[in-house]
């Protein structure tokens, strides 16, 4: 079946740490890739969205993913976190349907 | 401005009870959803629209239904034949442009069955 999984349910990092979030999905054709962000209280919201061309994308606040269509991969990275980057990240996968199929989520706390 | 309103934000009902679940949006989008979040489950999709008049089932469907009979509205009924409908429900929308399908959310209404 087609799936999203996401390495990491917690992770607790300090301001000014690095963080990469892995995220793999299982399809074997043309997908399109995107990572959605909920800060605390807010509704969901995209952060950043592959489709093609260049594979490494980046997005809202200085965040950036890289799509490696070898490793089924499309990890998630931001060189310096602050406190405002604490939310639950979910990745997601779309092969051109209506369904998009979502990953467990990754909650990010970060220490001020 | 233009976006995605659910409502109620908040709702309890009793067992055995029929609620429904508001979803109106002003963005023009033909496609709706509607999406389930349970804690550590990520979002799994109930239903969903491409056009007005025409909907399908998502992968965890049993126990709700919809109707889409204006473009801007996707209301979601949680019957009582759902086995365990306490949980978030997320509304959203997308255009229908080419392949992309990036969705626009609304801010989610929880429900809690007492």
């Amino acid at each position: 079946a087609q799936s999203v999984s996401q390495h990491n349910h917690h992770v607790i990092l300090s301001e000014a740490a690095s963080l990469e979030l892995g995220c793999n999905y299982s399809y074997g054709g043309t997908v399109n890739l995107f990572w959605y962000v909920q800060y605390p209280g807010q509704h969901l919201q995209l952060l950043l969205k592959y489709f093609s061309g260049d594979p490494l994308v980046k997005g809202i606040k200085g965040f950036e993913a890289e799509f490696i269509k070898s490793k089924f991969s499309f990890n998630l990275r931001e060189p310096s976190v602050q406190w405002s980057d604490t939310a639950e990240y979910f990745c997601a996968a779309n092969t051109g349907g209506f369904k998009t199929i979502f990953g467990a989520g990754t909650r990010l706390f970060v220490k001020a | 401005d233009g976006g995605i309103t659910q409502s109620p934000k908040y709702l309890f009902r009793k067992e055995g009870q029929n609620v429904t679940l508001s979803c109106e949006q002003n963005l023009n989008h033909d496609a709706m959803y509607w999406y389930r979040q349970d804690p550590g489950q990520g979002l799994r999709l109930i239903y969903y629209s491409q056009i007005v008049n025409d909907f399908q089932k998502g992968d965890i469907a049993e126990g709700y239904s919809v109707s889409r009979e204006k473009k801007e509205s996707f209301p979601l009924t949680v019957t009582s034949a759902q086995k365990n409908p306490t949980a978030f429900y997320l509304c959203a929308s997308s255009p229908n442009i080419g392949m992309d399908r990036e969705l626009f959310f609304g801010e989610g209404s929880r429900l809690t069955v007492l």
